[in-house]
């Protein structure tokens, strides 16, 4: 098993250019998410699926879009990049369903800069 | 609303010796607790979990946390410290909501130096 996969693992961009992050995971998993790191923020919930079909806001989905593709792909995309989306983006992946609490599983992560 | 405090942004220790990083929470009902580590340029790797069952949890490399619900704490320990305990950790709780999602908020992070 992969567990969860992240391309590129890193990326430098112009301001106005766009993106997308690709991830994907072979556990099986219904729910997915982005996050992005950034010094002294811990990180934050950019956007989730909670299952195949699905997707919503988190807690910081300015300049951002997803797209659930299927069970196992969930794709990030920067319309128009900005030197403020400068950080490390992590996808995960859970288990996760009504009334169940499981662990996320973290790819590798993306670094990506905005110049 | 829940949140979770790391209350100290580094924490450095000899080689050897005895490590704690301190983590108090707040949720309005019973969460699941968790502490990650981050290695340097690396994806965060789960240590260890409290789901209400036993509150002394034990994790991977020699790491256990006790749950103490009347303190609201979750504090990671660890006997003796090796140097390749180095890395960023990460508190984090979560909570079912009626979504059917986790709602998962972390703490900041404590950045673990161990002195050779």
């Amino acid at each position: 098993n992969a567990g969860v996969t992240q391309t590129p693992k890193f990326q430098v961009l112009k301001t106005g250019q766009s993106m997308t992050l690709q991830c994907a995971q072979d556990m099986n998993h219904n729910s997915m998410y982005w996050y992005r790191q950034d010094p002294g923020m811990g990180l934050r919930l950019i956007y989730y699926s909670a299952s195949e079909g699905t997707t919503d806001k988190g807690e910081v989905p300015n300049g951002y879009n997803v797209s659930r593709l299927n069970k196992r792909e969930f794709s990030l995309r920067l319309e128009s990049a900005a030197p403020s989306q400068t950080s490390v983006y992590f996808c995960a992946s859970s288990e996760a369903g009504w009334g169940r609490r499981n662990e996320q599983f973290f790819g590798p992560g993306t670094r990506l800069t905005v110049l | 609303a829940q949140s979770v405090t790391q209350l100290d942004s580094h924490v450095s220790v000899s080689e050897g010796t005895p490590v704690l990083l301190r983590c108090n929470y707040s949720s309005s009902y019973s969460p699941s607790l968790f502490w990650y580590v981050q290695h340097p340029n690396k994806g965060l790797q789960l240590l260890l979990k409290y789901t209400s069952a036993a509150t002394l949890v034990k994790g991977i490399n020699g790491f256990e946390a006790e749950f103490k619900k009347s303190e609201t704490s979750f504090h990671l320990t660890k006997p003796s410290a090796h140097m390749s305990d180095a890395a960023e950790y990460f508190c984090v709780v979560s909570l079912d909501n009626s979504g059917g999602y986790q709602k998962v908020t972390f703490g900041i992070g404590t950045k673990l130096q161990v002195i050779p």
